[in-house]
């Protein structure tokens, strides 16, 4: 079965930039989704097919996808970023959604 | 704007059957689309239960696929799920979602979530 792998936690003054990886054995031949999910909350895909970004999510989102990672940058990040953010992708040999284990974002 | 309601009885008791349902509006259940279920323990990750085509086709996880059964009601515009046999391990949060199903491309995401809601199996 294929996982992926993302870490723990990433933290982060106000203003920098996060990079949160999702690592997988050849990632880039899969499509890459990203959830954003707020304390309490339901998740809300912020990123969708590697890099792109549903309307109302801001510009500072961005994602990419190269070798074995996948990664999703927050920009001059802020307060309300703070939350777990998990990358999903298809495993097309299980015909299975497969999830990372989330990433808690904290701003310091 | 799409949206999408849980409910089902917040405790179930160990061994019986979890029975939930999702309420869409805003979209129609009989479009050309898939719904589906995730599921989050306390203070774990996400679990992707399955997801089921208007016509009735599902894709199912395997690890649940005996315990699940999944099924679209289209007079009510809604979906539900059903899981036997339960368990504490099956105490968690359940999502409803729209899922986007692009096969050719190997692509399936969640665009669209419910707010979820807790379900306790305890005694």
């Amino acid at each position: 079965s294929y996982v992926v792998t993302q870490p723990p936690s990433v933290a982060l003054a106000p203003g920098q930039t996060a990079r949160i990886t999702c690592g997988g054995n050849n990632i880039a031949n899969r499509r890459v989704h990203w959830y954003q999910q707020r304390p309490g909350q339901a998740p809300v895909v912020v990123i969708y097919k590697d890099k792109d970004r549903p309307s109302g999510i801001p510009e500072r989102f961005s994602g990419s996808n190269s070798g074995n990672t996948a990664t999703l940058t927050i920009s001059r990040v802020e307060a309300g970023d703070e939350a777990d953010y998990y990358c999903q992708v298809w495993d097309s040999g299980r015909d299975h959604v497969v999830f990372g284990g989330g990433t808690t974002l904290t701003v310091l | 704007q799409v949206q999408l309601q849980e409910s089902g009885p917040g405790l179930v008791k160990p061994s019986d059957t979890l029975s939930l349902t999702c309420a869409v509006s805003g979209d129609s259940i009989s479009s050309p689309k898939w719904w589906g279920w995730i599921r989050q323990p306390p203070g774990k990750g996400l679990e992707w239960i399955g997801h089921i085509y208007y016509s009735g086709s599902t894709y199912d996880n395997t690890s649940l696929k005996s315990r699940v059964t999944m099924s679209v009601d289209t007079s009510k515009n809604q979906i539900s799920l059903k899981l036997t046999s339960v368990t504490a391990l099956d105490t968690a949060v359940y999502y409803c979602a729209r899922v986007v199903v692009l096969p050719a491309a190997r692509i399936h995401y969640m665009d669209v979530w419910g707010k979820g809601t807790t379900v306790t199996v305890s005694s």
